[in-house]
């Protein structure tokens, strides 16, 4: 079964409407990222987090907020969305000591 | 900072032929590299990673990669493709410290005619 998955798995969102995208785990990975991917810039990494309670910024984290309430989810928050957030939203967890990360299938958001 | 360039954004191969995937990578220290692969409408997927030893380092499916440091490259190599493999591969590097970051590639989408 899928130990990471994300939902809404496609979302049309307004412009200047708040969009969360949920994350869970059944890994018990410590570690947990949001990546956004777009063609031609394969995938980059927007916030995440090491346990519950803490959130880091990634390489491009402006106009994006991220949530850690427990060890098995992690939220990415669009305050005010914007067509320039139009993407595909990949959450993952990792293991500490290998680096390997366990991709969720993907959301697709649509910002109109 | 780490990068990663994946020079071959596609890449087209009849059946049984051989392939290469090309990944250059910059990193000041030692690098962890790995490839993952991304099927349609999936999330991405581990090939193959390398940490230490054997440069040349196997995965899933009858893929290998090849870590030559003077050339800060990590090749993915397969001696014979299946139309089974048509997906997207990335590339990406870590600086291997415990929760260190994956910096990927921008990827290489992968045609095999049958």
């Amino acid at each position: 079964e899928a130990a990471v998955t994300q939902s809404p798995r496609n979302k049309v969102a307004v412009t200047g409407g708040k969009v969360t995208l949920s994350c869970n785990q059944t890994n018990n990975h410590n570690n947990m990222y949001w990546y956004r991917q777009d063609t031609g810039h394969g995938l980059r990494l927007i916030h995440y987090s090491y346990g519950a309670g803490s959130t880091e910024k990634g390489d491009i984290p402006d106009g994006y907020k991220a949530s850690r309430p427990s060890q098995e989810n992690f939220s990415l928050i669009l305050e005010l969305a914007t067509p320039s957030q139009t993407s595909v939203y990949f959450c993952a967890s990792g293991d500490v000591g290998g680096n390997t990360l366990y991709f969720g299938e993907g959301s697709r958001l649509i910002v109109v | 900072a780490q990068s990663v360039t994946q020079p071959d954004a596609r890449v087209t191969v009849s059946e049984g032929a051989s392939l290469q995937l090309r990944c250059k990578y910059s990193y000041s220290g030692t690098p962890y590299l790995f490839w993952y692969v991304q099927y349609p409408r999936q999330g991405l997927q581990l090939l193959l990673k390398y940490y230490s030893g054997d440069p040349v380092v196997q995965g899933v499916n009858g893929f290998e990669a090849e870590f030559i440091k003077s050339n800060s490259s990590f090749h993915l190599r397969k001696a014979s493709v299946h139309w089974s493999d048509s997906a997207v591969y990335f590339c990406a590097v870590s600086a291997g410290n415990a929760g260190a970051k994956l910096t990927f590639g921008g990827g290489t989408r992968l045609t095999v005619r049958p």
